[in-house]
């Protein structure tokens, strides 16, 4: 089946830095990948959708500056927290569309960032 | 716009016992339903979805879900849980419209299987 693969599954980071996490879709082609981000013991909340080859759109309250979003190839979005506050420590979760099968979603296992 | 509303945000349950976990959903266009499960320091994993055909879909770990379109219901049925069931299980929406738009997720139902 589908596999989407994230990357890294854990990162500590110092406050001020900036940080990378990548989604890659391993057996598909992927046009569209979404980000979430998951509060503890809270739901998924949509951050952006990234589109290959074209600016991603952000949700409302989503700071575009702040999370920058590349979708550089068909199977690779990347996420980067810039200027990373303790705030921003959260789980961050991308998915994948397969156009292959009905559009289902698959999600990545996601990635555990801290910010100290 | 679309919502999903999990009204249970906790169901214990003792093992072998049956459990019916309520996603409702609302949206103004037709829409794909799905129900992920996140097992505890885990990502999320398809649990099972519906796209069309038959409103009843099930999984390969004997977990089920009946979409009715007039109650715009979509819950999720086990007839009898394990100890392994336990973890949090999230609903949740696409609408149709061109495949634009990411999912839109309930708050979650934290299953506990107790023995």
């Amino acid at each position: 089946g589908a596999v989407v693969s994230q990357h890294p599954s854990w990162v500590i980071c110092k406050s001020g830095t900036s940080v990378k996490i990548e989604c890659r879709s391993l057996d598909f082609q992927a046009t569209t990948m979404f980000w979430y981000r998951q509060f503890p013991k809270q739901s998924l909340m949509l951050m952006a959708t990234s589109n290959e080859g074209s600016k991603a759109t952000y949700e409302q309250g989503v700071e575009k500056d702040k999370f920058l979003i590349n979708h550089a190839s068909l199977t690779l979005s990347t996420l980067t927290v810039t200027s990373a506050h303790p705030e921003d420590s959260s789980f961050y979760i991308c998915s994948a569309r397969d156009a292959r099968s009905g559009n289902t979603i698959y999600f990545g296992e996601g990635s555990w960032l801290t910010v100290v | 716009a679309q919502s999903v509303t999990q009204l249970d945000s906790q169901v214990p349950v003792f093992e072998e016992a049956p459990v019916e976990l309520r996603c409702n959903y609302s949206s103004s266009v037709s829409v794909y339903l799905f129900w992920y499960v996140q097992y505890p320091n885990q990502g999320l994993q398809l649990l099972l979805k519906y796209l069309s055909g038959s409103t009843l879909v099930e999984s390969i770990n004997g977990f089920e879900a009946e979409f009715n379109k007039s109650q715009t219901s979509f819950h999720l049925r086990k007839p009898s849980v394990h100890i392994s069931d336990t973890a949090e299980y999230f609903c949740a929406v696409n609408s149709l419209r061109g495949g634009a738009d990411g999912l839109t997720f309930g708050k979650g139902t934290h299953l506990i299987i107790q023995p």
